[in-house]
């Protein structure tokens, strides 16, 4: 049981470049979500996914993308990375159980854009 | 928009002393939760609370809903406790977690 799994974990882009950042979850949580964290700010939500085969944006989601592939995995794409998307993306899951919730964070993804 | 705000945003301690970190939030919510992020970055949830208090080892979590208001506290705090604590909460409709900044912790031996 992996968990919450990110690739790559360290990125280097120049302006305009794309990339796509992975994720997975074994646990068969039906909720996974991108965050973005910025020095001296709290994490930011930047899309979300209630349920495969659905997405709804966050709080900051321009200039991304995003796919729910199926259960497992949910993707975060950069389209024309820009300096402003520096930052450490964390994909997260979430199960539900007995009316509580726990969020099972990924490792995160470093990337830094030139 | 939820505003998260913690206090203190460092703190520096010596091994054994009892520690407390707050939060309060502007908006009523249906779950406040504390994580812990470890010097390496890694993030892991601590508590999910709607009400009261929980207690999981040495780690004690507080929420007053009328106050809007939350409480991490540590007994017996030792240097492997060293690290950022992050509240959060969960609004009533939406999906996701409004974060405060963090307080960043240390524990000197």
């Amino acid at each position: 049981n992996a968990g919450v799994t990110q690739t790559p974990k360290f990125q280097v882009l120049k302006t305009g470049q794309s990339m796509t950042l992975q994720c997975a979850q074994d646990m068969n949580h039906n909720s996974m979500y991108w965050y973005r964290q910025d020095p001296g700010m709290g994490l930011r939500l930047i899309y979300y996914s209630a349920s495969e085969g659905t997405t709804d944006k966050g709080e900051v989601p321009n200039g991304y993308n995003v796919s729910r592939l199926n259960k497992r995995e949910f993707s975060l794409r950069l389209e024309s990375a820009a300096p402003s998307q520096t930052s450490v993306y964390f994909c997260a899951s979430k199960v539900l159980r007995g009316g509580a919730d726990t969020q099972y964070f990924g490792p995160g993804t470093r990337l830094t854009v030139l | 928009k939820n505003e998260v705000e913690q206090s203190p945003q460092n703190l520096t301690a010596q091994e054994g002393e009892f520690i407390t970190i707050n939060c309060s939030y502007s908006v009523g919510i249906s779950a406040l939760h504390w994580l812990q992020q470890h010097p390496g970055g890694g993030i892991v949830s601590l508590f999910m609370l709607s009400s009261g208090k929980k207690k999981h080892g040495r780690l004690i979590a507080t929420i007053n809903i009328q106050e809007k208001h939350s409480s991490l506290h540590i007994t017996a705090s030792h240097p492997r406790d060293s690290a950022v604590y992050i509240c959060a909460v969960r609004g009533g409709g939406a999906d996701g977690l409004t974060f405060g900044k963090g307080t960043h912790l240390i524990i000197q031996p």
